[in-house]
Parts: structure tokens; sequence; C-alpha cells
């Protein structure tokens, strides 16, 4: 069964430390990865894309990270604003389809 | 990147009485939108996937009577959440790719209350 699962379900830093998000996955066959951002009430805003040939991609500071072979991403914020405070989610597109699957998110939130 | 526009951002309607919620994507065509529901706290739930021309894919559990969809044109989609009850109240989001296998955007949501 097609499943994303991500870690922690949630999670509190203070401003200005770095923090990583994981993402496992089990979508096969897989087309891309992709994390996305969503603040509360708004709809989810796109952070990085990544295909299977990609091991790393960053969006200012936001990296992300996959592992193909052991079907793991990660997703590393560095010096956290208050901004960043949102849920992370991370989405596998099934390649078969190109249906997206969806991880229940992370929310993140930055304290001062 | 592509800019989605979801109309209304947010809507109180009363028991039994219809909504529709518009999604256009601005400057990009859509053959393809999804239409998604979002629980307080969860993930977004893929409701429906809405094709240019023809008629709406629906997920199971989806009911194709109460939830109407229509893709008119290249660039618009419509939700309509008929006999509206308390129950239906919820944060609806739409998403146009444009094509299968690239990004997807995002409307902002709409904030469906019925009372």
């Amino acid at each position: 069964k097609n499943q994303v699962e991500q870690s922690p379900q949630s999670l509190i830093i203070l401003e200005g430390k770095n923090c990583t998000l994981q993402c496992n996955y089990t979508v096969s066959p897989f087309s891309n990865l992709r994390w996305y951002k969503q603040d509360t009430g708004r709809g989810p805003v796109s952070l990085t894309i990544m295909t299977f040939s990609e091991n790393t991609k960053s969006n200012g500071r936001y990296t992300a990270t996959l592992d193909a072979d052991t079907k793991q991403s990660s997703l590393h914020i560095t010096a956290s604003q208050l901004s960043d405070s949102a849920s992370y989610i991370c989405v596998v597109s099934d390649g078969s389809n190109y249906q997206l699957i969806w991880g229940a998110g992370t929310k993140l939130i930055i304290k001062p | 990147g592509a800019v989605v526009s979801q109309h209304p951002s947010w809507v109180i309607c009363k028991s039994g009485t219809s909504v529709k919620i518009e999604c256009r994507s601005l400057d990009f065509q859509a053959t393809t939108m999804f239409w998604y529901r979002q629980f307080p706290k969860q993930s977004l739930m893929l409701m429906a996937t809405s094709n240019e021309g023809s008629k709406a894919t629906y997920e199971q559990g989806v009911e194709k009577d109460k939830f109407l969809i229509n893709h008119a044109s290249l660039t618009l989609s419509t939700l309509t959440v008929t006999s509206a009850h308390p129950e239906d109240s919820s944060f609806y989001i739409c998403s146009a790719r444009p094509s299968l296998n690239t990004e997807a955007f995002f409307g902002q949501g709409t904030r469906l209350t019925v009372v």
C-alpha cells in the first residue's frame, strides 16, 4: 500500500535554531517527492520537488534530501524564523498514475 | 511560480443551501484540477479529480451528487456543495497542474462553515 509517513508529528524550537523533519515512503513506482509548507488556513506552497536522481535540493534556508534506495527524505531548516511556523507536508507522486500521496505533516512551531 | 486563484476564501451558509467554490489557473492551462478537503489538524484528503470536458473522478466515499464538480474550461473548475449540512464544514482546497508530472499549484483554500 502506498504510504507516506512523517516524523515528528509536531516540533517546537527556538528562533534561530536548526531543525530536520523526516519523511519515509513506500510509494512504488516512484515519480517525485515534494515538500510543501502550509500556513494555518492557507493552501500549501511548494518548497522543493525532487526526482529519483536528485539527492539534495535547496530553496533558501530549506534543504531537502532524498535517498531513493531507503525511501527516505528529510527537510532541513536553517536559522529558523518565526515565519517558519507552519505545517510541513511531504508528498510523493506515484509513478504509475501521478497521484499524489500525502503525508500527515509535521507541525512546526518557532518560539522567540 | 504559477498562480491558482480560489474564491471565495471563506463562506458561511445555512443548512440546506448550496455553495459554489471556484478555482482558476491564472497563467497556465490545466486539463486536470484536483479538489481536496482538510479537517483541522489533518492533512489534505483528495476528494475528486476534475477533468476538462469530461466527468470528474471521485475518490471512494465522496458523494458525487453532493459535491458537484464542473470543469468548464482549461482554466476554471467549480465545486458545488449541495444541500450543505454542518458536517460539510471544512477547508476546501483546489490544485492545478500544467501536466500530470509537473509541479502542483494550490489555491488559497475556502473555509466553509454551515450553520
